[in-house]
């Protein structure tokens, strides 16, 4: 069974920019699994930030970019802010009618 | 202005059963696919499946987790959408989420989520 595979966790400074990863554990994500990122804050319903790879979602705002970066999907976010500290999903669609997440990436903005 | 809200949640013994419920409003429910996602504490978010609007189809696609123990429906005159959730097991245990499904396979607008608890 494929594994959606993200980092567990993330370190960026105040102002920097980080890159998320959104892998396969066996091939390659291509625009054709219709990658989608998703932000959460602890106790609070996910966030839609990015659909069909590199899509903003309404409000989001332009500090955050999808991407394929070699043989994954990547969430890039510049000019990072305390309060984009948060947990970082991505979502792939497999086919047939079904999508899996990935693991989540913890991201620490200091 | 879409919402999305779950109720239904609760405690239930396992080998239980329960059924989630999801009123919609602020778009147009029929032409909608709608998708179910959990979330157990402390742990990631699961996709658990999602249904096709009736002009699509109206089918069901599960994950394989609760394949055969839960079933998605779809009120369209009461722009509701409904999670039947059968031989519950304590991994079951999650926040469960509604969520609109957008062309492209995204999960568009997300609800509050309803707590179920698996426990003896």
């Amino acid at each position: 069974q494929t594994v959606v595979t993200q980092e567990p966790s993330f370190s960026v400074p105040p102002g920097g920019t980080v890159t998320l990863t959104c892998g396969l554990s066996s091939g390659s994500v291509s625009t054709s699994y219709f990658p989608s990122w998703y932000q959460q804050t602890p106790g609070q319903a996910p966030r839609t930030l990015i659909y069909t790879t590199d899509s903003r979602s309404f409000g989001v705002p332009d500090r955050f970019s999808g991407s394929i970066v070699g043989n994954k999907a990547a969430l890039t976010i510049t000019g990072a802010q305390a309060d984009d500290e948060c947990d970082y999903y991505c979502v792939l669609y497999m086919g047939s009618g079904i999508s899996v997440f990935g693991g989540g990436t913890k991201l620490t903005v200091l | 202005e879409v919402q999305l809200v779950e109720s239904g949640g609760g405690l239930v013994k396992p080998g239980g059963s329960l059924r989630l419920s999801c009123a919609t409003s602020g778009f147009t429910f029929t032409k909608a696919w709608m998708s179910w996602v959990r979330q157990a504490p402390g742990k990631g978010l699961e996709w658990v499946g999602q249904i096709k609007s009736k002009i699509d189809g109206g089918t069901t696609d599960y994950a394989a987790s609760v394949k055969g123990r839960f079933t998605i429906s779809r009120d369209d005159s009461k722009n509701t959408l409904y999670l039947q959730m059968n031989s519950l097991k304590s991994e079951d245990r999650a926040v469960y989420y509604c969520t609109m499904v957008g062309s492209g396979w995204y999960l568009g607008h997300w609800g509050q989520g309803t707590l179920v608890t698996v426990s003896s």
